[in-house]
């Protein structure tokens, strides 16, 4: 069975600064492991994957994510925030039944 | 190509009453999968649909039902719905298998009175 602990329920930063959104899976299989966003009132997104291969993957508007095996983590990270990536951002988590699990979200804010 | 299509957008029904959501999948999608979004939550997986059959199914009881059609849409259907199945109900595609991520339509936003 699969699932995934998102760290922090809001997260704020200030426009420019690192934004830093913490995931940790849990999976009995080799995960694939996803990073999805949610504007108001739509649909999910997905920023970036991670199935096999490079560890490092960088998705869409800048995002990028590290796979870290021994940490079961996958951590979202941007260098430099902007207004526009306020939203809610989901980590979830698939394994061999290919039925993919959420976290409950990070609600990010960004400060002016 | 076009993506994931939900209708309606919003509905409002009333306690007792059934409702059916429809969604039609990505051009070259042919595994629809259905998941409820509380306000505030992560999607909650309902169950997923492959080739017309039900492939996998959530902690949901069985007046949530659904129906893959040969086009690959599908429906969701509520029976006897209650106050707590007020929600967003996303559906989603991909092709075989969800390790290449699955493509959300824009939900269906249900309230329950």
């Amino acid at each position: 069975a699969q699932s995934v602990t998102q760290l922090g329920s809001h997260v704020s930063v200030s426009e420019g600064a690192l934004v830093l959104l913490r995931c940790n899976y849990s999976s009995s299989v080799p995960p694939y492991l996803f990073w999805y966003v949610q504007y108001p009132n739509q649909g999910l997104q997905l920023l970036l994957k991670y199935t096999t291969g490079a560890t490092l993957v960088k998705g869409i508007n800048g995002f990028e994510a590290e796979f870290k095996k021994s940490e079961t983590s996958f951590h979202l990270t941007k260098p430099s925030a902007h207004m526009s990536d306020a939203a809610e951002y989901f980590c979830a988590v698939s394994g061999r039944d290919d039925k993919i699990i959420f976290g409950k979200g990070t609600r990010l804010h960004i400060l002016p | 190509e076009t993506g994931v299509t939900q209708s309606p957008t919003h509905l409002i029904k009333t306690r007792g009453q059934q409702v059916t959501l429809r969604c039609s999948s990505q051009s070259g999608h042919n595994t629809v999968s259905w998941y409820q979004q509380a306000l505030g939550q992560g999607p909650q997986f309902i169950f997923q649909y492959y080739r017309e059959e039900e492939n996998g199914r959530g902690n949901f009881p069985p007046r949530f039902s659904g129906l893959q059609f040969p086009n690959y849409s599908s429906e969701l259907n509520v029976n006897a719905l209650e106050l707590d199945d007020s929600a967003l109900y996303l559906c989603a595609s991909s092709y075989f298998t969800g390790a290449y991520g699955y493509t959300f339509g824009s939900g269906t936003r249900l309230t329950v009175v």
